[in-house]
This record gives structure tokens, sequence and C-alpha cells, in this order.
């Protein structure tokens, strides 16, 4: 079983739409939790840390269910520019290093 | 600020040739990370380096893959003999270290494609 599992989509959605997605883990001792996103040809960059008790930031929402080992990513109001791939990560036993899962791609059409 | 600077941004070689990787990580940040990217396995960590001294190297592939990191501003990812199955995207890394909660901060990569 690999340790982050997501859906690798593709999502095709519509401007304006909301979006989930989601995310489970395997290692229950993992801490911090955060989701990256990655445009074509291009490197991955943070979007969010994700926090125990969920958080926001203007568009985007992340939740956490430790019982389940579940993360989750919402996406409201689409627009093409949330066009990508995201990725959950999750850290590791091993000092700071992190768990990629292999990403969720996104395509939001006009 | 200067993020994670990679060089060189695209490398093609022809198999059996050395190939080396550079990296020098944001400023201040103790913690360095080499990873790989493909389609199949998606992004894979190789080896972590704390303080220069490298912690994980689990997933370094084999004896063909070595790293090192002489100094808090410098990193190399060397491969020889390259083999076309080496062929990938290869990413560096850094975090201030000191805490699991804090992001890591990625170079532009380098785009390896052997022949």
């Amino acid at each position: 079983r690999k340790e982050v599992e997501q859906d690798p989509g593709p999502f095709n959605v519509p401007e304006g739409a909301t979006v989930a997605f989601n995310c489970t883990y395997s290692n229950s001792a993992s801490q911090s939790f955060f989701w990256y996103r990655q445009d074509c040809r291009k490197e991955p960059k943070l979007l969010m840390s994700v926090y125990s008790s969920g958080n926001e930031d203007g568009r985007f929402t992340a939740q956490l269910n430790r019982a389940s080992q579940y993360i989750s990513l919402l996406i409201r109001d689409s627009k093409l520019s949330d066009s990508a791939t995201y990725l959950c990560v999750v850290n590791t036993n091993s000092g700071y290093a992190l768990n990629f899962g292999k990403g969720t791609s996104l395509l939001v059409t006009p | 600020d200067a993020g994670v600077i990679q060089s060189p941004r695209h490398e093609v070689t022809e198999m059996g040739q050395e190939v080396t990787l550079r990296c020098k990580p944001i400023s201040g940040h103790n913690s360095l990370f080499w990873y790989r990217q493909t389609m199949m396995r998606g992004l894979e960590l190789l080896i972590y380096f704390n303080n220069n001294v490298p912690i994980d190297d689990s997933g370094m592939p084999e004896d063909r893959f070595s790293a090192k990191m002489p100094n808090a501003s410098f990193s190399t990812l060397k491969i020889q003999p390259s083999e076309p199955r080496d062929s990938a995207v290869y990413f560096c890394a850094s975090t201030p270290g000191g805490s699991i909660y804090q992001p890591q901060h990625f170079g532009d990569g380098t785009r390896l494609s052997i022949l």
C-alpha cells in the first residue's frame, strides 16, 4: 500500500464550480500535512498547510480527519488558473522528509 | 530572495556517461532533499541531508547514484554510469529544518534525458 494515495483524476470542471479532492495516508503517526500545486513542467509549490482544525485560504479549504487518516481540499468558484496537479503531502518517520502523493489532475474549462 | 537554484535546467546525454546535477539551497536552510519525478512513480525522495550530513538515502536507486553536500550552500547528485531508465525530472528542495511543520521549497528541476 502506498503511503499517500490520491485519485489521479482528471477532474474536468467548468469555471465557477466547486471541486473536492481527497487523499488517504497510511502512517497514523504522521503529524504534518500539506497540499502542493504543480503546474505542467514546473516545480511543486506549496498551496497550503493543513491544520487539525481545518483551515481556509480564500477559495481553498483544507480538512484533516486523523481518525480516518484522510485529508481533503475544497476549491470554490474554480478559475481557469486553478488548472494544475494537486499533490497531497504527509511527513514521514524520517526527520523532515515528506511523502508526496502522485497527484490529482484538475482541468477547469471555460 | 533567491529560491533554490538548480543546474543545469536540461541535460541530454548518452547512456554510460556521467551526469552531475547541482543544487544551491535557500540561504539559511539546513535541510536539503533530492527527488526524482516520473509519470509512473510520481515524486520519489532519493536522499536528504540535514546540516550537510546525509540522513536518509534509502531512496537512492542503486550504487550508480551518489550525492554529496560539501557545504551548506551546495549539493550534487551524480549518476555514473547513466542509463535510459534514469531519464526523469530531478528536483532539489530545501527547508529551514528544526520543525516538521515547515514546508519544502523546490528548485525549477533538471530535466534529464539519457539516450
